[in-house]
């Protein structure tokens, strides 16, 4: 089945406790993308990669770290998590980089950092 | 400043009508739009895009329309049906098509029997 995982779904961390969420798609897309969605603030795009070994900042990209060594993963890395990083969290891939392609979404990852 | 803005107030219509959402953005110039839905707890599920040089698009009971003069997406369901009760969400591209995505923050459609 052609899908986008996530682990863990849930999490609950202190501050300062460095976390790796991974991110894995089976589909051979070339873009992934991370984002977080808190209440009243909608969906924000964190890091996002155009292939293997690309990957640019997104609107609110502090905090946070991604790579990109294989097409088919894309961790998001918290150093030193901190209680505002304490959202829910998407991975998303598409086909292309470009054109406007779909994304297909994650299942999420719930994260508090007490 | 960039905005891309969705009615954040809940739109509750009855079953059988038409629902319509908007998306207004303000000094973006996309290349596409596109609109997602979302269930609670789940990630975005894609439903339909739309292109700069399109006014409209049609998937089954969804309406897409795309002004770019009034910088303004509406998103039709028509025949609308309590299993439509989502939020809906907006998303356009931040710059030139780099793959940088803006989404808004969503409308939450309710539809009641």
């Amino acid at each position: 089945e052609a899908q986008v995982t996530q682990n863990p779904r849930y999490l609950i961390t202190v501050t300062g406790k460095k976390l790796t969420v991974t991110c894995s798609q089976n589909m051979n897309h070339e873009y992934m993308s991370w984002y977080r969605q808190d209440p009243g603030l909608g969906l924000r795009q964190i890091y996002y990669s155009m292939n293997v070994e690309v990957t640019d900042k997104g609107d609110v990209p502090e905090g946070y770290k991604v790579s990109r060594k294989e097409k088919r993963n894309f961790p998001l890395i918290l150093e030193s998590p901190s209680p505002n990083q304490t959202s829910l969290y998407f991975c998303a891939s598409s086909p292309r980089t470009s054109g406007g392609n779909e994304q297909f979404f994650g299942p999420g990852t719930r994260l508090t950092v007490l | 400043s960039q905005k891309i803005e969705q009615n954040s107030e809940a739109l509750n219509i009855q079953e059988g009508k038409t629902a319509t959402l908007t998306c207004n953005y303000t000094n973006y110039s996309p290349a596409y739009l596109q609109w997602y839905r979302q269930d609670p707890g789940r990630g975005p599920v894609f439903l339909l895009l739309i292109r700069e040089n399109e006014k409209e698009k049609r998937k089954e009971r969804l309406k897409v329309t795309f002004d770019t003069t009034l910088k303004q997406s509406l998103f039709h369901i028509t025949a609308s049906q309590p299993a439509d009760s989502a939020t809906y969400l907006c998303a356009l591209d931040g710059s030139g098509n780099t793959g940088k995505l803006i989404f808004g923050q969503g409308t939450t459609l309710q539809v009641k029997p």
